[in-house]
């Protein structure tokens, strides 16, 4: 158990739809990652929050959105679904969050499964 | 965005051999990291190296940053079934950004 908790596990939505996808980080990380794994991508970074702020952003679509609250969870909204969207969509957390769309430190939790249908 | 290009894409292995695993780009990077993701999971850091030549082992695993800072290799040494997952590897160039490769599916037949 890597102590990053992300909720729902699956999900499974129509095309159009929008949907949250919550991460809460490990106790006294402040840095928060979104990686988004499709069968034919790998695993490609969408954003970073630390400590509330966006940090960093990569390849994340303007359908897409994330926000990191006070209490450090964040959360990752993606609207307009399409069936491409359909892929695991992984937290990480790490304490400083130094590194820009990924740290060493940093540790992924089981992801969520989304399937837009 | 930056290509890593890693290999095999798949490999199916007999119990008790050796497995290597490789990491290239065009790019320069300051740190190559080496993941495990079991089917449900997320990945798991496996080795970090942080300096051009270094070797490092965790069990039978070994990893080695290229002397030319744009490889990392990964040998999994008398495999086991539990080695069974796909591998990953992860850059950091000089500007903090972290790539990761395509993954390495491993399968180990008993």
């Amino acid at each position: 158990d890597s102590g990053v908790t992300q909720t729902p596990k699956h999900l499974i939505t129509a095309t159009g739809q929008r949907v949250t996808l919550r991460c809460s980080p490990r106790s006294g990380d402040l840095s928060v990652y979104w990686y988004q794994q499709s069968l034919d991508q790998g695993l490609q970074f969408l954003i970073q929050y630390y400590n509330g702020e966006e940090r960093a952003k990569g390849n994340i679509l303007e359908r897409f959105s994330a926000q990191q609250f006070p209490d450090l969870h964040s959360e990752l909204n993606l609207s307009s679904l399409e069936l491409g969207d359909s892929a695991l969509y992984f937290c990480a957390s790490s304490e400083s969050g130094t590194g820009f769309a990924g740290d060493p430190e940093a540790f992924f939790g089981q992801g969520t499964r989304l399937t837009v249908v | 965005g930056q290509q890593l290009n890693q290999s095999p894409q798949s490999m199916f292995i007999q119990e008790g051999e050796d497995v290597s695993m490789n990491c290239t780009s065009s790019s320069i990077f300051n740190t190559w990291l080496w993941y495990k993701q079991d089917p449900g999971e997320g990945p798991v850091l496996l080795i970090a190296l942080y300096k051009a030549g270094e070797l490092t082992s965790n069990g039978r695993l070994t990893a080695q940053f290229g002397i030319t800072r744009k490889d990392s290799f990964l040998n999994i040494s008398a495999s086991i079934p539990s080695d069974v997952g796909i591998y990953f590897c992860a850059g950091q160039l000089s500007g903090n950004q972290f790539y990761f490769g395509t993954g390495t599916s491993l399968t180990v037949i008993p």
